[in-house]
Parts: structure tokens; sequence; C-alpha cells
């Protein structure tokens, strides 16, 4: 039984298009994190969602929006997908701000 | 991100020896610093953490130290099993705000 899951795992798409990519965990936990995993490898943090509220949004570019429906889900959808966007993004959830994180899969985003 | 150092980008060690991966930070604002273990294809999987109230923490095998004076994090494994090789990254989180930073990672391979 998956713990994190996203979908889709892998996602090829065309500049300029919109796309989503989602996530769902069920261990009950009230905290959710988006993270880019680049070319390099670097992990950096895009944003935080606890109990459903925007606590963490780095200096990313606006067409990245996360969305929370509720507590056990948070998707991001990205408008007007650019070369640079091509990562792994990586979802993830904590019990509050332990950062003690359950990591997903990761989505594999190639952007032509 | 410059405040926190991961400078080795690969490690190679005996089966039944000691790993020792390091990380150095510039921040002395964080509180809570962790390991994270990631296979390939994978997330990455929560390993052991440490609050800036501590100096030590073991887990099994795994033990981290924390250098508070130096800003010197480090993870010993003892007794290395090529189960092990895997990309280690040191985490760093400052309070319930975020400012949560991934070190560059470091690849250990364990050689039986």
């Amino acid at each position: 039984d998956t713990a994190v899951s996203q979908t889709p795992k892998y996602l090829v798409t065309q500049m300029g298009n919109d796309k989503s990519i989602k996530c769902e965990q069920n261990l009950g936990h009230d905290t959710m994190y988006w993270y880019k995993q680049d070319s390099k490898k670097f992990l950096k943090i895009m944003f935080s969602y606890n109990n459903k509220e925007l606590i963490i949004n780095e200096t990313v570019p606006n067409r990245f929006s996360p969305k929370s429906p509720d507590k056990a889900h948070l998707n991001l959808h990205i408008k007007s997908l650019e070369l640079g966007d091509s990562a792994v993004y990586f979802c993830a959830s904590s019990q509050g701000r332990n950062y003690e994180q359950y990591f997903g899969p990761g989505t594999r985003l190639t952007v032509t | 991100d410059q405040q926190v150092k991961q400078n080795s980008p690969s490690l190679s060690v005996q089966e039944g020896r000691i790993s020792i991966l390091n990380c150095d930070y510039t921040n002395s604002m964080f509180d809570y610093f962790l390991w994270y273990k990631k296979y390939p294809a994978e997330g990455p999987t929560f390993l052991i953490s440490i609050s800036s109230i501590k100096d030590k923490n073991e887990d099994g095998r795994f033990t981290v130290f924390l250098n508070k004076s130096a800003k010197h994090l480090s993870l010993h494994i003892v007794p290395s099993q090529p189960g092990d090789s895997a990309v280690y990254f040191c985490f760093f989180s400052r309070g319930s705000q975020g400012n949560l930073i991934f070190g560059k990672g470091t690849k250990l391979s364990v050689k039986p």
C-alpha cells in the first residue's frame, strides 16, 4: 500500500502546454511538499502546505501553482511549460513540520 | 545553495568498514538536521535526524554527529553493507518557517 503516490510517473509534453501532477498520501500527515530535482541532481523545495494552508513558497515562477483540495492531496499545476522546467518533481509529506518526510517516487517531466 | 556544502560527490568504502559522510553549513539559525538516502528512480528516504540541542544520535548502524561550533554535520555507517550503496543527502531546516535546504548529495558505493 503506497504511502505517497504521484501521477503520472513520466510526463512528456511540448513547450507552452499546461500540465498537472497529482500527489496523494495515505499516512494521515498534515504537511505536504513539492520539490524539484534538476539536471544537476539538486533537490530544491518549491512549496509546502500545512493543513491545506500554504506555508512555504520559495522563489518559483508564478506559472507553478500548487493546489491542496484536502490534507491528503497536493497537486502541482504548471502553465506555459518551458524547456527549463524539465526535471524530476517529488512530492513529500510529514506530520507537522519535523521534516521527517516521506517522499513519493517522483514524476519525470520532459519538455520538448 | 551556499548555506550548505556537501563537498564529496562520491565515496567508495569496503564492506564492513566505516562510511563517513560530511556536510558543512554557514547558517547558525538551522535547528534541525536530517540525512536522507536515495536509490535511483526512487524518492529520498528519511534515515536519521538530530536537533540542535544534541550532538549525537544513533539508530542501529547509523550515527549522526553535529558539531555546532564547527557548523559540521556527519553521518557514520558502521559496518557498511553493499545495500547501503545509494546517494546520501544532508538536509537542514530552520524553525517552523522552513528554509529547507538539501545538500548536493554524496554517492556512496560499498564494495563487497
